[in-house]
């Protein structure tokens, strides 16, 4: 199956910008989508697609596409941003799956 | 509002299966597709499979196949995750996730159910 690889963590001043990535091969054919998830709860998902965000995510929350590599970007982050952050995209590997990327902690400084 | 609520939390001894239910609301049922995500403590989010809400076709991940069983109930808009040959490291928090209209992202989520494997 499929791999996709994500820095462990990143830190962001608060009211910065900060771009989170997601390497692998999948990504060349598929779309990544992005999921928020703070301690003790599920994950929310707040970019797919090209660049789509779902009802009630902020516009600060972006994405974008090329190659191999997706990026969500915060900008202008805020306190309550601080999560983990997980890709996914379908599997490339012809059996139909999805696959997840390793995380990335964003801390807010 | 959509709604994905899941079974209670369950402790299985090595060996054992165990079965967790998620009931759907606020949308048809059969025009969806649902996945099983589970995270083990302190780790990344895994993809398990999926089950189409109409035909009920599913699809497994290789590291489940042959002891992971995903079926549901249209009747019940309820979608089930059996697993079987519980191991110490299937000691997960188990999440359905409900696929977009478009298919790729889950766009929402079940509570989690936490899974406890010990002897």
């Amino acid at each position: 199956s499929s791999e996709l690889t994500q820095d462990p963590a990143v830190s962001v001043a608060l009211g910065q910008t900060v771009r989170i990535t997601c390497q692998g091969d999948s990504l060349r054919n598929y779309y990544a989508s992005w999921y928020q998830q703070k301690p003790g709860q599920a994950p929310v998902l707040v970019v797919y697609g090209k660049n789509n965000r779902p009802s009630g995510i902020p516009d600060r929350f972006s994405g974008s596409n090329s190659g191999n590599t997706a990026s969500l970007t915060i900008t202008g982050a805020q306190a309550e941003d601080e999560a983990d952050y997980y890709c996914n995209s379908r599997d490339s590997s012809g059996d139909r799956g999805h696959v997840f990327g390793t995380g990335t902690k964003v801390t807010v400084l | 509002q959509v709604h994905l609520v899941q079974s209670g939390a369950e402790v299985k001894k090595p060996g054992a299966s165990v079965k967790v239910s998620c009931k759907a609301s606020g949308y048809t049922f059969t025009s969806y597709t649902l996945n099983w995500v589970r995270q083990a403590p302190g780790q990344r989010l895994e993809w398990m499979g999926w089950i189409t809400g109409g035909t009920g076709n599913t699809r497994y991940s290789q590291k489940l196949q042959g002891r992971g069983t995903i079926t549901r109930d249209t009747s019940a808009s309820t979608a089930y995750m059996e697993l079987s040959s519980l191991r110490s490291e299937d000691t997960a928090i188990y999440y359905c996730a409900r696929d977009t209209a478009a298919g790729g992202s889950f766009d929402y989520w079940g509570q989690g159910t936490l899974v406890t494997v010990s002897s």
